[in-house]
């Protein structure tokens, strides 16, 4: 079975600066993807960005993007030059290949809070 | 083009009782999946429908089951409510039955309170 990790329960950033939120996976699998969604405290949740495991490229989305160590498991997460609208909780996601986006597994999420 | 609505927003129920959700997905969405969040447990997953065929269905309890329409609304039940099952509950649609390139669209969730 795949599990999501995301050891950062809580994280806060000054506006502007850079922030990296962290996690990492266990799975059997070689063919999958990765996905990092937020939830804003309107709850609904976003994706924000995505990463097909065997792109060896990372995956950048404006101000987000991602560092993929596959052999590590990690799958890290960015943000550059911190907005107060980025305050949200974050959540790492898994979807095996083949999977469907309706099955995916999360992480328990972090709650970032970014600070004027 | 609206966006995935599910109703109501807030609803409180009293242990023993049965509850039912539901979900409007986007336009032309045709896979609807549901999710159960908790603060202990996080996000976990109920079940997916496409087409009307529950695809997919999460480690839940028989009390939890759902069915979809033929204009693709999903609706969601829970009997015999217990305390445990207060959460949000988010429904999410696709374009397609969740392939990569379909990604979900999720609701603003129902938070269901059981007393």
């Amino acid at each position: 079975a795949q599990t999501v990790t995301q050891s950062q329960p809580e994280m806060s950033v000054q506006e502007a600066e850079t922030v990296t939120l962290s996690c990492t996976y266990d799975t059997s699998e070689n063919n999958y993807y990765l996905f990092w969604y937020k939830q804003p405290p309107s709850r609904q949740m976003i994706l924000v960005i995505r990463q097909e495991a065997y792109k060896q490229q990372n995956a950048t989305e404006n101000r987000f993007s991602v560092n993929f160590q596959k052999a590590a498991k990690s799958f890290s997460l960015k943000i550059s030059d911190s907005q107060l609208g980025d305050t949200a909780m974050y959540f790492c996601a898994f979807m095996k290949r083949g999977g469907s986006q309706g099955n995916l597994i999360f992480g328990k999420g972090t709650k970032l809070s970014v600070k004027p | 083009k609206a966006g995935v609505t599910q109703t109501p927003r807030y609803l409180i129920k009293t242990r023993g009782q049965q509850v039912t959700l539901s979900c409007s997905p986007i336009s032309g969405h045709r896979s609807v999946s549901w999710y159960q969040q908790t603060p202990g447990q996080g996000l976990q997953f109920l079940f997916e429908y496409f087409s009307e065929t529950q695809r997919n269905k999460g480690n839940f309890p028989g009390r939890f089951s759902g069915r979809q329409f033929s204009n693709s609304r999903s609706e969601m039940n829970v009997s015999t409510l217990e305390l445990g099952d207060s959460a949000l509950y988010l429904c999410a649609s696709s374009l397609e039955q969740g392939t990569y390139n379909s990604p979900l669209h999720f609701g603003n969730g129902t938070r269901l309170t059981v007393t």
